[in-house]
């Protein structure tokens, strides 16, 4: 069954530092996402991405987060300059439609930052 | 904005007993509810979309309601297995984000 696969599976990086995270979504999926989730908290959105734009973000996706989908199957969530709180598990995901009668996501199995 | 409301405490059943999960969304219905799974460490994985003018859906042993009086949507697993045991997300749809509750840990006492 296709997957969306996600690497690193866990990354420590000093506070300061720039962190990409990178995902290959399922090939014939449209819409792209990142979620975080916080440890014991909720996953909760950041940015969708289509068209090779983001449609829509949440209030955490401030300037220190940038998206790119630099070829044909790779998305990357960046970091600029990482703070503590941005320690958590991030969850790339995908869809193959978008729209308000219901887009099946499909996340992948995260990537565990860890800012020191 | 949306805010969905999860029981946070665990819920334990016994083996072969159904298991009742409930959702409560604020503000308007929403377009649909999802069910995911997430097993600790690990992504979320899709179950059920139910949409704002059906009833009831059923899957196997899963079943979804949404009752838009209520606010609500309730999760059932029949039969249960100490392999269900996991931490089931309700999430509500928009156009393209999904906002999740925090999920309720359903743990199956063999």
């Amino acid at each position: 069954e296709p997957e969306v696969t996600q690497t690193p599976s866990h990354q420590v990086t000093q506070m300061g530092q720039e962190v990409i995270l990178r995902c290959v979504p399922i090939s014939n999926h449209l819409y792209f996402y990142w979620y975080r989730q916080i440890l014991g908290q909720k996953v909760e959105f950041l940015v969708s991405f289509y068209n090779n734009e983001i449609s829509e973000k949440s209030e955490i996706f401030d300037d220190q987060f940038s998206v790119e989908r630099p070829d044909g199957s790779n998305f990357t969530l960046k970091i600029r300059s990482t703070k503590l709180e941005d320690s958590a598990m991030y969850f790339c995901a995908s869809s193959e439609t978008g729209g308000a009668y219901g887009n099946t996501i499909y996340f992948g199995e995260g990537s565990w930052l860890t800012v020191v | 904005s949306q805010k969905i409301e999860q029981n946070s405490e665990a819920l334990n059943i016994q083996e072969g007993k159904t298991a009742t999960l409930t959702c409560n969304y604020t503000n308007y219905s929403p377009a649909y509810l999802q069910w995911y799974r997430q097993d600790p460490g690990r992504g979320p994985v899709f179950l059920l979309l139910i949409r704002e003018n059906e009833k009831e859906k059923r899957k196997e042993r899963l079943k979804v309601t949404f009752d838009t009086t209520l606010k609500q949507s309730l999760f059932h697993i029949t039969a249960s297995q100490p392999a269900d045991s996991a931490t089931y997300l309700c999430g509500s749809g928009g156009y393209q984000k999904v906002t999740f509750g925090i999920g309720t840990k359903l743990q199956v006492i063999p």
